[in-house]
């Protein structure tokens, strides 16, 4: 049982390029979040998803998009990269509910330089 | 508003003593909460959580975690500290995005250093 699965685990980008993240779970969980990680920052709440075609921002979404065409994918595309996107981002997923903990990814280190 | 505090950015603590990581929360409503522990390069894993009941929880690795209601505390401890308990650790709280969908809302993580 895989879990969620993250790709690419490394990535260093120009200023101005753009990448998707990819993420995958196999629980058949209905809902799906972005986070990003900065030292002494937590996580913030990037884009989430309740379900297949239903997607929300959350607290930092400039500078990114996701979709969600299946209940397994959801990936997160940055477009222009800049240097405040230089982060660790997280994928999670949950069956829903809130009652439940959260499955997490094992993280991309998104470098912009 | 909803959100998490951890006040202390790092823990020693010497191994074989008992450890506290604290964590206090503001939500609405009844509280969901949560601990994770991060190894270094890894994602989150999950160690406890609290939704109803027994105020004292018990979670994986020999963690506990003791909710306070009046204290709008959520502290996670160990009685006996492993230098392999070393990691950093985040509380986290169930909030509401809208009726019947929800986020985790994190602290900022404290760091925990217990020396041999």
């Amino acid at each position: 049982n895989a879990g969620v699965t993250q790709t690419p685990k490394f990535r260093i980008l120009k200023i101005g390029q753009s990448m998707t993240l990819q993420c995958a779970q196999d629980m058949n969980h209905n809902y799906m979040y972005w986070y990003r990680q900065d030292p002494g920052m937590g996580l913030k709440l990037i884009y989430y998803s309740v379900g297949a075609g239903i997607t929300d921002k959350g607290e930092v979404p400039n500078g990114y998009n996701v979709s969600r065409s299946t209940t397994e994918d959801f990936p997160l595309r940055l477009e222009l990269a800049a240097p405040s996107q230089t982060s660790v981002y997280f994928c999670a997923s949950t069956p829903g509910g809130g009652n439940t903990e959260a499955f997490f990814g094992q993280g991309t280190r998104l470098t912009v330089v | 508003a909803q959100s998490v505090a951890q006040p202390e950015d790092q823990v020693n603590v010497a191994e074989g003593n008992p450890l506290t990581v604290k964590c206090t929360y503001s939500v609405s409503g009844n509280p969901y909460l949560f601990w994770y522990v991060q190894y270094p390069n890894r994602g989150l894993q999950f160690l406890l959580k609290y939704i109803t009941g027994d105020n004292l929880v018990k979670g994986s690795y020999g963690f506990e975690a003791e909710f306070n209601k009046s204290q709008t505390s959520f502290h996670l401890k160990k009685p006996s500290a492993l230098v392999s308990d070393s990691a950093l650790y985040f509380c986290a709280v169930r909030g509401r995005i809208t009726s019947g969908t929800y986020k985790y809302i994190f602290g900022t993580g404290t760091r925990l250093k217990v020396l041999a």
